[in-house]
């Protein structure tokens, strides 16, 4: 069964500083692999997807994240963290059944501090 | 914002009750699934409507149902309420160009007594 780990509960971070937030998956054949943001009171935002391609996807508020078949990851990535990027972050594999059913991770907080 | 609309924002019921939970689909999609999303944990997968029709289901007993009408609009129902019914419920809409890009709405908190 395919199935999405977050293996950080919480990553802090200072602003101005680069962040990573992990993410490795399993499945049986090839991944659809998304990053979602929640801020408080809200429901996820799309940030970005990887489909097919190259492993580096770009995605918005200048997140990107890098896609390693050999180690199954997905992790998200930032250059320079801004403060307003503190939230909750759900990494998310599509299901193999073709509808789209997202398996989402436990989701890890983001802190940025100034 | 997505365009995205849930009512009502919060609910409160006793154990036993039924509740139905509102969504409006983003202008031009065809397609909405529910998420539950409990304390703590990230959201899973109730189902998933597509031009009125369940398409999709998760691990969820039948006492979870749902009805999407025909300008894409959706409920969500749920009958005999149990305690661990308790979450934030999340409508999230999509067409069918865009793989696994879902846009959510901001949910239902329901808080069952």
């Amino acid at each position: 069964a395919q199935s999405v780990a977050q293996p950080e509960d919480q990553v802090n971070v200072a602003e101005g500083n680069p962040l990573t937030v992990k993410c490795t998956y399993s499945v049986s054949g090839n991944p659809y692999l998304f990053w979602y943001v929640q801020y408080p009171n809200r429901g996820l935002q799309f940030l970005l997807k990887y489909i097919t391609g190259d492993n580096l996807v770009k995605g918005s508020y200048g997140f990107e994240a890098e896609f390693n078949k050999s180690q199954t990851s997905f992790h998200l990535k930032k250059p320079s963290a801004l403060v307003s990027d503190s939230a909750l972050y759900f990494c998310a594999v599509r299901d193999e059944g073709g509808y789209n059913k997202l398996i989402f991770g436990a989701g890890t907080r983001l802190a940025v501090h100034p | 914002e997505t365009g995205v609309t849930q009512s009502p924002t919060h609910l409160i019921k006793t154990r036993g009750q039924q509740v139905t939970l509102r969504c409006s689909s983003q202008s031009g999609h065809n397609t909405v699934s529910w998420y539950q999303q409990a304390l703590g944990q990230g959201p899973q997968f109730i189902f998933q409507y597509y031009r009125e029709e369940e398409n999709g289901r998760g691990n969820f007993p039948p006492r979870f149902s749902g009805l999407q009408f025909p300008n894409y609009s959706s409920e969500l129902n749920v009958n005999a309420l149990e305690l661990d019914d308790s979450a934030l419920y999340l409508c999230a809409s999509s067409s069918g160009a865009g793989v696994g890009k879902l846009f959510f709405g901001s949910g239902t908190q329901l808080s069952v007594l």
